[in-house]
């Protein structure tokens, strides 16, 4: 399995809901990330997972929370967003210090 | 903070011409990685550049890195419809941390 799935592939949500993105790989990297993409935007690194120790990205809001259940689970828990959180969310993984794997993206509008 | 630049940040160019991407990274870095995201897509790795020096070729696309000069540059020979996409750099610090370039968005025009 060479691929990265995330789940759902399309979220609408309100700003009072919770909700979470999932990511899964069976690449056995052990390097995993979150990134959040704005139209016509570079992706910006959000968090990262090595050897499931997070690396947090002191800019991120605390309304994201992330989860690294094991070596090839990856979540995003999602709370109380605002509009402008509305993005693309893409996952990634790696071997430790090599290209990553990037999955489809969970495409994100908050209401 | 690292800084990544790309220039240019749009290109329109003809099929069949050749030109050039650059990528400007701020501070030490040997490794440079090029995606590819196509519009309303995923980013697609096109090549990882490790060491100074280094050279990588797929297809129409070329990619070379300059570590001393902080500079990657992916060139394009005889551009196809194809091509068409958004390009970006990417650069690894410690702790896999990666910075993404601004993006050059390409139009290969028929």
């Amino acid at each position: 399995d060479t691929e990265v799935t995330q789940t759902p592939k399309h979220l609408v949500m309100g700003m009072t809901n919770k909700k979470s993105l999932k990511c899964e790989q069976h690449m056995g990297h052990r390097a995993m990330y979150w990134y959040k993409q704005k139209a016509k935007k570079p992706p910006e690194l959000m968090f990262v997972y090595s050897y499931e120790k997070l690396s947090i990205n002191e800019s991120v809001p605390s309304r994201f929370s992330p989860e690294c259940p094991n070596s090839s689970l990856l979540n995003l828990h999602l709370h109380a967003l605002q509009p402008e959180d509305s993005a693309l969310y893409l996952c990634a993984s790696s071997l430790v210090g090599n290209e990553q794997f990037f999955g489809p993206g969970t495409r994100l509008t908050v209401l | 903070e690292l800084k990544v630049e790309q220039n240019p940040l749009f290109l329109s160019m003809q099929e069949g011409k050749n030109y050039t991407i650059y990528c400007n990274y701020s501070t030490t870095s040997d490794r440079l990685y090029w995606y590819r995201q196509d519009p309303g897509k995923s980013l697609e790795s096109l090549f990882v550049l490790l060491s100074n020096g280094a050279v990588k070729q797929e297809g129409r696309l070329m990619a070379s890195l300059d570590t001393k000069a902080r500079l990657s540059t992916l060139h394009i020979t005889a551009a196809v419809h194809d091509l068409s996409a958004t390009y970006f750099c990417a650069v690894e610090r410690t702790g896999n941390q990666f910075y993404f370039g601004t993006g050059t968005s390409l139009t290969v025009i028929p």
